[in-house]
């Protein structure tokens, strides 16, 4: 079966323009995550969401940053104003309802901001 | 402040040695700790999952402990092959609900043949 999906793999954008990041999850799948992670770093966790709401979005860095999931499948990052300091691989992961299970997380999209 | 630690060097073995990796935390109170793969250019996989009141759990060539009074795990591969070779991230999840997971900053594992 198909896992998750993440479009583009990589954006090259300008300072100060506005980007969205595709994610598809495992289809069922109703928890959704979406982490970054810079060079040599782990991943750092951005929004959670089970359904179509948004559970815990604690770790956005701030409001240029938002996400949504309109009908509990495909979720969009969107990021306004970019900066520089947003270049970073952005990661998807999707897992099962229940708690504690294994996050599957797709290949990334490599944003770079000039 | 909350921290988790893994070695930022990487770990160099020969071929069908036992590789051990450490992940220390501290300030947190993990109810579950997973441990991923990450391959290069290649989103993190998931290989174990061990909860605070487990102390090792196996699958296969892997064994994981967790010590909650050290806040230590330890991830043991052994009979170690050239394909292990990749980067390992310990991740902790809190028993407070929260489904986020806290990522140390992983470490390389090189298995020479």
């Amino acid at each position: 079966g198909a896992g998750v999906s993440q479009t583009p793999s990589n954006k090259v954008t300008e300072k100060g323009k506005y980007v969205e990041l595709r994610c598809d999850p495992i289809s069922g799948h109703t928890a959704l995550y979406w982490y970054r992670q810079s060079l040599g770093q782990g991943p750092e966790f951005l929004i959670y969401f089970q359904g179509t709401g948004a559970a815990d979005d604690s770790g956005l860095p701030n409001d240029r940053f938002f996400a949504v999931r309109p009908e509990g499948s495909v979720s969009t990052l969107k990021i306004q104003r970019t900066e520089r300091g947003d270049s970073a691989v952005y990661l998807c992961a999707s897992s099962t309802s229940g708690a504690h299970n294994e996050q599957f997380f797709g290949p990334g999209t490599r944003l770079t901001v000039l | 402040s909350q921290k988790i630690e893994q070695n930022s060097e990487a770990l160099n073995i020969q071929e069908g040695k036992t590789a051990t990796l450490t992940c220390n935390y501290t300030n947190y109170s993990p109810a579950y700790l997973q441990w991923y793969r990450q391959d290069p250019g290649r989103g993190p996989v998931f290989l174990l999952l061990i909860r605070e009141n487990e102390k090792e759990k196996r699958k296969e060539r892997l064994k994981v402990t967790f010590d909650t009074t050290l806040k230590q795990s330890l991830f043991h591969i052994t009979a170690s092959q050239p394909a292990d070779s990749a980067t390992y991230l310990c991740a902790l999840e809190e028993g407070t609900g929260r489904r986020a997971l806290t990522f140390g900053s992983g470490t390389r594992l090189q298995v020479q043949p």
